[in-house]
């Protein structure tokens, strides 16, 4: 059965330092992977997926991830951080036995001025 | 495309009392999906159709939770009679068939409190 684990419930940096959101997950095939954002009061946006074309993979606000399967990790990075980035981000499977999609905990992204 | 829009956005209700979230996809998606979410359960699929028939329902908490999807535009999700732990924002989403690749496309939620 699919599942991912975010490590770190809370993830806070400085505005213009490295955002990094990790993201494990398990899969017995090749999985689709998936980041959402959540801003507050707002609904889940799709931020970026990995569907095997690349293993980079390019989102929108600046955004990237990279899959590594020998890690099982497909980590979130963004080089500068803006305040605008502070939300919650969920990284995401795709369930193979149909169309569910399975989603993390959650990481709340605080940016300090 | 004016996206998946949820209807209330948000709901006050007191403990027995009915509640009818609804819901209308985005045309052309055939894929709905409902999730609740919690800060102690986090995002929790509830119930997904696929051209308007229920094929997963069991996340549906108990019977108090139905929903249907009588036409391909519109969905609803009723608890009857709700309690105080049903309190929580529930989201619709919706997606085409390529839903396993391309993601869903989430309404905003409305966030129900049973008082």
């Amino acid at each position: 059965a699919q599942s991912v684990t975010q490590l770190g419930s809370h993830v806070s940096v400085s505005e213009g330092a490295l955002v990094l959101l990790r993201c494990n997950y398990s899969s017995s095939v090749p999985p689709y992977l998936f980041w959402y954002v959540q801003y507050p009061n707002q609904g889940l946006q799709l931020l970026l997926k990995y569907t095997s074309a690349a293993t980079l993979v390019k989102g929108i606000n600046g955004f990237e991830a990279e899959f590594k399967k020998s890690e099982t990790s497909f980590h979130l990075t963004k080089p500068s951080a803006h305040m605008s980035d502070a939300a919650e981000y969920f990284c995401a499977v795709s369930h193979t036995g149909g169309f569910k999609t399975i989603f993390g905990a959650g990481t709340r992204l605080f940016v300090k001025a | 495309d004016a996206g998946v829009i949820q209807s209330p956005r948000h709901e006050v209700t007191e403990m027995g009392q009915e509640v009818t979230l609804r819901c209308k996809p985005i045309s052309g998606h055939d894929y709905l999906f409902w999730y609740r979410q919690t800060m102690m359960r986090g995002l929790e699929l509830l119930i997904y159709f696929n051209n308007n028939v229920p094929i997963d329902d069991s996340g549906m908490p108990e019977d108090r939770f139905s929903a249907k999807m009588p036409n391909a535009s519109f969905s609803t999700l009723k608890i009857q009679p709700s309690e105080p732990r049903d309190s929580a924002v529930y989201f619709c989403a919706s997606s085409n068939a390529q839903a396993r690749v391309n993601g869903y496309t989430f309404g905003s939620g409305t966030r129900l409190t049973v008082v």
